[in-house]
């Protein structure tokens, strides 16, 4: 079965900084991998995927995220922080031949000016 | 862009009634997810739904939930007998297969206190 641990609930980065949103599957197969956003009292939005075509995947609003099997980890980074940025980062994988997503626990983003 | 919808986006109902949430997926999608997120929590699958049947489902979505698709736009979600536990926000969402794999595609969420 397939997990995901996202290192950090909370991260809080000046604007202009760097962001690195940490998040380690486990799957016994290549996995599919996902960075979901929630903004507050809104749902869901898909910020990128990772389906075996390129290690490197760039997202919306300035995210990519790196896949690296050696390390079982699918990071999230973002050059430089915006306000805007601030919600709540969900990480997810769906494993070979099932259609349900199983989230992390989300990583809380804060965007100090 | 084509969105999921959700309604309602706040239901409140007594412990013990039964309730319906409802969702339009993206028109042209064609398989269709329940998930939960109870405050504070992650967010869970419930189930999943492909051509009019049930393709997966959890160990959460046990016999006092049931969904359907009634005509050819809503997809339902029905709890017969709420529980206190049930006080989550309910996401729906929906996929079409493509060359460049599936993705899910969430609406806004209803949000469901049961007293």
């Amino acid at each position: 079965a397939q997990s995901v641990t996202q290192l950090g609930s909370h991260v809080s980065v000046s604007e202009g900084a760097l962001v690195l949103l940490r998040c380690n599957y486990s799957s016994s197969v290549p996995p599919y991998l996902f960075w979901y956003v929630q903004y507050p009292n809104q749902g869901l939005q898909l910020l990128l995927k990772y389906t075996s075509a390129a290690t490197l995947v760039k997202g919306i609003n300035g995210f990519e995220a790196e896949f690296k099997k050696s390390e079982t980890s699918f990071h999230l980074t973002k050059p430089s922080a915006h306000m805007s940025d601030a919600a709540e980062y969900f990480c997810a994988v769906r494993g070979e031949g099932r259609r349900a997503l199983t989230f992390g626990s989300g990583t809380r983003l804060q965007v100090q000016p | 862009e084509p969105e999921v919808t959700q309604t309602p986006s706040h239901q409140v109902t007594q412990m013990g009634q039964e309730v319906i949430l409802r969702c339009v997926p993206i028109s042209n999608h064609l398989y269709f997810y329940w998930y939960r997120q109870i405050l504070g929590q992650k967010v869970e699958f419930l189930v999943s739904f492909y051509n009019n049947e049930i393709s997966e489902k959890s160990e959460i979505f046990d016999d006092q939930f049931s969904v359907e698709r009634p005509d050819g736009s809503n997809f339902t979600l029905k709890i017969r007998s709420t529980k206190l536990e049930d006080s989550a926000m309910y996401f729906c969402a929906s996929s079409v297969a493509t060359s460049e794999g599936e993705t899910q595609y969430f609406g806004p969420g209803t949000r469901l206190l049961v007293l």
